[in-house]
């Protein structure tokens, strides 16, 4: 069962447009979610995380936002580059219970940006 | 400032071989430890991960292993590798307090032949 369900699976943006990547996730013990970019024969890097007492954070031209009540959080990449073209996987953190500490994945969006 | 190194960047190994990735962290104490595979151009399939020293938790049966003989080094094994077992390989850390994000070493790229 995928506990963090992410969409699209790939996005084709252009240049200087709004690439918005979705995620989904049902567990209340999820207390922190990261985004990742991957970019090929790298590990995961991460790019922005929030926790669930906020419902937007900004880093330059990164947001998330998050609906606690939809369960559900989103990447936006405002003005896109042809250099953010890469993985991005949205993530979760359990806090307690028999997962405490897991880290659980989205199934990853690739991201290409056309110049 | 806290790093965490992997090594070897790139393994061939025969089919029935031995594996051992090492992993280890430093500038923290106590971190979560974890052990993921992707299958190229797929997502990050979690195999192990670590709370603690003798507290490993396996999420997928296979014929891997991991132990954690020291807090802060993390090792992934196998007795004999099968075909199936080639990927990229990625241990992460996290420190152990609420609401941390984890980090990723640069991977290993396992191919078995």
């Amino acid at each position: 069962q995928q506990q963090v369900k992410q969409s699209p699976q790939s996005l084709i943006v252009q240049k200087g447009g709004i690439s918005i990547i979705n995620c989904a996730y049902e567990n209340t013990a999820f207390d922190y979610f990261p985004w990742y970019q991957q970019f090929p024969g790298k590990g995961p890097a991460l790019l922005i995380a929030i926790r669930p007492d906020v419902s937007e954070k900004k880093e330059g031209r990164f947001t998330i936002s998050f609906n606690k009540s939809a369960k559900q959080f989103s990447l936006h990449i405002m003005d896109s580059q042809p250099g953010d073209s890469a993985t991005y996987f949205c993530a979760a953190l359990s806090d307690r219970g028999s997962t405490l500490g897991r880290l659980y994945f989205g199934r990853g969006t690739q991201l290409t940006v056309w110049p | 400032s806290q790093t965490i190194h992997q090594w070897p960047a790139t393994l061939v190994q025969p089919v029935g071989s031995p594996l051992s990735l090492e992993c280890t962290v430093e500038g923290t104490s106590n971190p979560n430890l974890y052990w993921y595979r992707q299958a190229a151009g797929r997502g990050l399939q979690l195999l192990f991960y670590s709370i603690g020293i003798d507290q490993i938790s396996s999420e997928v049966p296979q014929n891997l292993s991991a132990s954690r003989p020291q807090d802060r080094q993390f090792i992934l094994s196998s007795k004999k590798l099968l075909l199936s077992d080639s990927g990229f390989y990625l241990c992460a850390y996290s420190t152990y307090k609420r609401g941390t994000e984890a980090f990723f070493g640069q991977g290993t790229r396992l191919t078995v032949v």
